[in-house]
């Protein structure tokens, strides 16, 4: 079955960096495109970051546009959420979700990880 | 950018219906996905394109979208359908409705 398994939030302090990662299993992961959407405490969705299958395309949020990116090792079957100079509003849930088509994107997501905390604060 | 309005909460009695809008520019133009998240889980797709189901999700769960507005409509519903409500669309990049938490009284 069809799994998304995130790791590395934490607690960090305003301005440092953190990395995320989401491990993949039960799929062609080299198929799917895989995107990072957040939740902040007691808030709603907000979409983070796509990355196609094969790594060619790559889009932000203008809310983490220049500070955030997204990178994906097809070999390891895992997704990276690299995190620079953070702000507090970065405190989210994030979740990593594969776009539900293949080869393509949709830009809607079929599966979702359980998510990692990420608390940014001094 | 674009935006996408849904009311902050919807009231229904068990086996009666329950409608959720969401509302945007145009929206009939554009797919409109629906998400259902219960407290402390993660969001589950429970439609797509509109109208389409995903395997797994039971027939009560239906869309629709047209004009400047998409909604989902769940038939019969149960307890175990309270929980969050998003809708989600794209246009230029990928936007989230507010959410609407659905209440089965």
């Amino acid at each position: 079955q069809v799994q998304l398994v995130e790791s590395g939030g934490g607690v960090v302090q305003p301005g440092r960096s953190l990395r995320l990662s989401c491990a993949a299993s039960g799929f062609t992961f080299s198929s799917y495109g895989i995107h990072w959407v957040r939740q902040g405490p007691g808030k709603g969705l907000e979409w983070v970051a796509v990355i196609w299958y094969d790594g060619s395309n790559k889009d932000y949020a203008d809310s983490v546009k220049g500070r955030f990116t997204i990178s994906r090792d097809n070999s390891k079957n895992t997704l990276y959420l690299q995190m620079s100079s953070l702000r507090t509003e970065d405190t989210a849930v994030y979740y990593c979700a594969r776009d539900r088509c293949s080869s393509t994107s949709c830009y809607d997501f079929d599966y979702w990880g359980q998510g990692t905390v990420v608390t940014v604060s001094s | 950018s674009y935006e996408l309005t849904q009311p902050p909460s919807v009231s229904v009695s068990p086996g009666q219906t329950a409608s959720i809008t969401c509302s945007g520019d145009r929206l009939g133009d554009k797919y409109a996905s629906w998400y259902q998240q219960r407290p402390g889980q993660s969001p589950v797709l429970v439609i797509y394109q509109d109208t389409k189901r995903p395997s797994g999700i039971p027939e009560r769960f239906s869309g629709s979208n047209s004009g400047n507005t998409a909604t989902l409509t769940l038939s019969g519903t149960q307890a175990m359908d309270e929980a969050d409500y998003y809708c989600q669309a794209w246009d230029s990049s990928v936007v989230f409705g507010g959410g609407t938490k659905l209440t089965v009284l």
